[in-house]
């Protein structure tokens, strides 16, 4: 099975603060990788497909590159909204597998 | 739209079975893979199950093999997830969601496993 290493577990800053969340496959999974936001009592919400495609309806401050194992997702200017957990997800094997989650807190 | 619902959630007592449904509309559901993920009481995220689209590969994750078996009636439009000997660690939120450039998910039913 394909493992995803996501760093770090937790986050604290503030508003408006530039914010990288890093995910790391255990082995090539091209661009299959989305990001998801989730707050409590909600389903996951896809924020980032295929590595770098924007989600319709997203904030333009959240952006996502990377391809093979290595990835990242970036808030270029956080907002209030934005504190959340977020997890990735690869989606290139049948057998999908998450990261363990990123808390943004407030600072 | 995508739209996936699920129902079927509920409290149950260990030991017990349950059957969880999702009805899915808003695109060709024949033409995805479909896969059921689960997030336990203040946990991550984990993947429970996938089928593809003509139900001829199928998946489980370890923890469920053999007590969990999906299905899906393209007919229907709907995803099945059969849950046997349920656990008190089964306890979870169960989200059906579609395969594709972007995956889409459900709301969620919640399954509670307790005496």
């Amino acid at each position: 099975d394909i493992q995803m290493t996501q760093s770090p577990s937790t986050l604290s800053a503030s508003v408006g603060d530039r914010v990288t969340i890093t995910c790391r496959a255990s082995q090539s999974i091209s661009w299959w990788l989305a990001w998801y936001q989730q707050k409590p009592g909600k389903a996951p919400k896809l924020l980032i497909y295929k590595a770098s495609s924007l989600q319709s309806g997203v904030p333009s401050r959240f952006s996502g590159s990377g391809s093979g194992t290595e990835f990242s997702l970036t808030i270029s200017s956080l907002q209030p909204d934005d504190f959340a957990t977020y997890y990735c997800q690869q989606y290139n094997s049948y057998l999908w597998t998450f990261g363990q989650g990123t808390k943004v807190e407030i600072k | 739209d995508v739209q996936l619902v699920e129902s079927g959630g509920g409290l149950v007592q260990p030991g017990r079975s349950l059957r969880l449904s999702c009805a899915a509309s808003g695109f060709s559901f024949d033409d995805h893979a479909m896969h059921w993920v689960r997030q336990g009481p203040g946990r991550g995220l984990e993947w429970v199950s996938g089928i593809s689209w003509n139900s001829g590969t199928i998946g489980y994750a370890d923890s469920v093999k053999g007590r969990f078996t999906i299905s899906r009636d393209n007919a229907k439009n709907s995803l099945y997830l059969q849950m046997n000997s349920l656990r008190a660690e089964d306890t979870a939120f169960y989200y059906c969601a579609k395969d594709g450039d972007g995956p889409s998910w459900g709301q969620g039913t919640l399954v509670t496993v307790s005496s």
